[in-house]
């Protein structure tokens, strides 16, 4: 079974908008921490945000926020006031226990573009 | 500057050659990551390590294997066992219970 799911292969976002990526995760842990990563055409992976199963805040870093509903096993990335420069693919993942074990799972990705 | 590298950025091989892929942090991370990613797809873990001289496979390990003889260094060898190498490959590091940071990657093709 999928431990991340990404149900958008693909978004468009235009330029100076909100836009919400969607991801579900499954887990059976009561500790597991949350990231979401970006990656332009260049292929580096770039950290944007993290959330711990603990956390009861949402997560924000600048124009990100992570939607955060522990019920629903749900952890959206929301971009506001988009930018071309967002144009990538964002991939969310999951670490699943505490501090050993640190097995980093990643969903599919998907692919944003912004359109002027 | 802290920082993942890694080398080569772009790699050719022969079919049945050995190749191996370097990765260095100077972060002091504990643990270490190899990721292999197709066009379009996500990531897939090779192998991991929690600690010097300690390493496991992770979902995809048929035809690598890895070395994790100091901290800072975790060598990845593509092997001729592997029947379909060319990919885009990333190495990673943590402290423990924190995020990954990524290095710039290595293209491999099997010419």
């Amino acid at each position: 079974a999928q431990k991340i799911t990404q149900t958008q292969p693909g978004m468009f976002v235009q330029e100076k908008e909100a836009v919400t990526l969607d991801c579900t995760y499954d887990t059976s842990d009561q500790s597991y921490g949350l990231f979401w990563y970006k990656q332009p055409s260049s292929g580096e992976m770039i950290f944007l945000i993290y959330q711990g199963s603990y956390d009861e805040q949402n997560a924000t870093e600048g124009r990100y926020s992570l939607n955060f509903q522990k019920a629903r096993k749900s952890a959206n990335l929301v971009i506001s006031a988009s930018q071309l420069g967002d144009s990538a693919m964002y991939f969310c993942a999951m670490r699943e226990g505490r501090n050993y074990g640190q097995n980093f799972v990643f969903g599919p990705g998907t692919r944003l573009s912004v359109l002027p | 500057d802290g920082g993942i590298t890694q080398s080569p950025k772009y790699l050719f091989r022969k079919e049945g050659q050995n190749v191996t892929l370097s990765c260095e942090q100077n972060l002091n991370h504990d643990a270490m990551y190899w990721y292999r990613q197709d066009p379009g797809q996500g990531l897939r873990l090779i192998y991991y390590s929690q600690i010097v001289n300690d390493f496991q496979k992770g979902d995809i390990a048929e035809g690598y294997s890895v070395s994790r003889e100091k901290k800072e260094s975790f060598p990845l060898t593509v092997t001729s066992a592997q029947k379909n190498p060319t990919a885009f490959y990333l190495c990673a590091s943590s402290p423990q219970g924190a995020e990954q940071f990524f290095g710039p990657g290595t293209r491999l093709t099997v010419l």
